[in-house]
């Protein structure tokens, strides 16, 4: 088992640029979460898919994140226009629904610095 | 809402005992988690206590109280390794239970 896999691992950009974060779960897991983990905020929730379909986007900060689950083995995070304040470690976690509910288990990560 | 409370830093040497407490208030409780974070690492899950009394699962245990809202992390015979910070999230009725909301994180500085 992979695991969750995410890319980029870096992305270093400029503000105002177009940012997509990139998911693979763990085969056969069907909840999917994105976290955003920055010193002063901590792991905050952005949003939730289960069975590919968004349960909660509460958590996304504005308009301008957008996530998305077409299938079961893919999600995107995306930032447009993005900005120095969303630099931060960008975590995808996988669980599975019902006896596993209770694992997260948590990709490597993809930091982002917004210049 | 939800909020989580635990201590931010920890030192202890190794081959002690320490323990890391969480205290939380939330609305609909299903249960507690320790994650372990090492630097530039992500969050690995350590453990899931949904009742009352204490988990054991080889150097690391939890225990939790749902009457005190309180719950706690107890790591034994430290080793280096073991430097890391660790998290208490709460799973809660939010999003069908599935809403895991962490707690601000305890950095354990283990000392030769």
């Amino acid at each position: 088992d992979a695991g969750v896999i995410q890319s980029p691992r870096h992305e270093v950009t400029e503000m105002g640029q177009e940012v997509t974060l990139r998911c693979k779960p763990i085969s056969g897991h069907n909840s999917l979460f994105w976290y955003r983990q920055t010193m002063m905020r901590g792991l905050e929730l952005l949003i939730y898919f289960n069975n590919n379909v968004p349960i909660d986007d509460s958590g996304m900060p504005e308009d301008r994140f957008s996530a998305k689950m077409p299938n079961a083995s893919f999600s995107t995070l995306k930032i447009q226009p993005s900005e120095p304040r969303d630099s931060a470690v960008y975590f995808c976690a996988s669980s599975l629904r019902g006896t596993g509910a209770n694992v997260l288990t948590f990709g490597a990560g993809s930091r982002l610095t917004v210049l | 809402g939800q909020s989580l409370e635990q201590p931010s830093e920890v030192t202890a040497v190794e081959g002690a005992i320490v323990q890391i407490n969480c205290t939380y208030q939330t609305s609909g409780f299903y249960g507690l988690s320790w994650y372990q974070q090492h630097d530039g690492g992500a969050p690995t899950f350590l453990s899931y206590n949904a009742l009352d009394g204490l988990e054991e699962t080889g150097r690391f245990s939890s225990f939790l109280s749902r009457s005190d809202s309180y719950g706690y992390l107890l790591l034994q015979e430290l080793q280096m390794k073991d430097s890391a910070s660790y998290f208490c999230a709460v799973r809660d009725q939010a999003l069908g239970g599935q809403n895991f909301v962490f707690g601000p994180g305890t950095r354990l500085s283990v000392l030769p």
